[in-house]
């Protein structure tokens, strides 16, 4: 099984800012890495799939960068509506797996 | 527009069994993957289990495999989980998702828990 790492645990930053998200694989994923937003009582909603592929809606201030096993997920110009939980996933093999997220707090 | 409603959730006892159920709409179902990710209280998100379009080719986690199956019935757009013997640490919020790789619809989910 890939174990998906998220670093830091907790980050605090203030709006208008820039927020740097870190995720590590114990093993190649090659390209196969997703990030998703979660906001609490909410369903998660993907953000980013192939690494740097920004899904429909996603505004550009929202970026995915890396391959192999090192991601990272940048969002600039904070908003208060970016204030939540986010996760990535690979589904490069099975079972397919998380990290264990990152909360994005204000600070 | 893509909807994704989940249901069958609720309190189940340990040993007991639950079927939970995902209608899918704005979409063409048959065509796409599906999957259950499960959230338990306060945690992280889990992959539970993936069907193919064609609903032949099925995966599951190792906790899950052997209690729970996953289904579809493509002609009534839906996605099933029925789950048996149901322990303590199956208690979470059950989201169904569609996939082409990456899970880009999800549901609002459904709650189970298990407890005596």
């Amino acid at each position: 099984e890939i174990v998906m790492t998220q670093s830091p645990a907790t980050l605090s930053v203030s709006p208008g800012e820039r927020a740097t998200l870190s995720c590590r694989a114990s093993q190649t994923v090659s390209s196969n890495l997703a990030w998703y937003q979660q906001k609490p009582g909410q369903a998660p909603r993907l953000l980013i799939y192939a690494a740097s592929t920004r899904a429909t809606g996603i505004p550009a201030r929202f970026s995915g960068s890396g391959s192999e096993t090192e991601f990272t997920l940048t969002i600039s110009n904070l908003q208060s509506a970016d204030f939540a939980v986010y996760y990535c996933q690979q589904y490069y093999n099975w079972p397919r797996t998380f990290g264990q997220g990152t909360k994005l707090e204000i600070k | 527009e893509v909807q994704l409603v989940e249901s069958g959730g609720g309190l189940a006892q340990p040993g007991g069994s639950l079927r939970l159920s995902c209608a899918a709409s704005g979409f063409s179902f048959s065509t796409y993957e599906m999957n259950w990710v499960r959230q338990a209280p306060g945690k992280g998100l889990e992959w539970v289990s993936y069907i193919a379009s064609d609903g032949i080719t099925v995966y599951y986690r190792d906790s899950v495999r052997g209690r729970f199956t996953i289904s579809r019935d493509n002609a009534k757009n839906s996605l099933y989980l029925q789950m048996n013997s149901l322990r303590a640490e199956d208690t979470a919020v059950y989201y169904c998702a569609r996939s082409w790789q990456k899970y880009d619809y999800w549901g609002q989910g459904t709650l189970v828990t298990v407890s005596s």
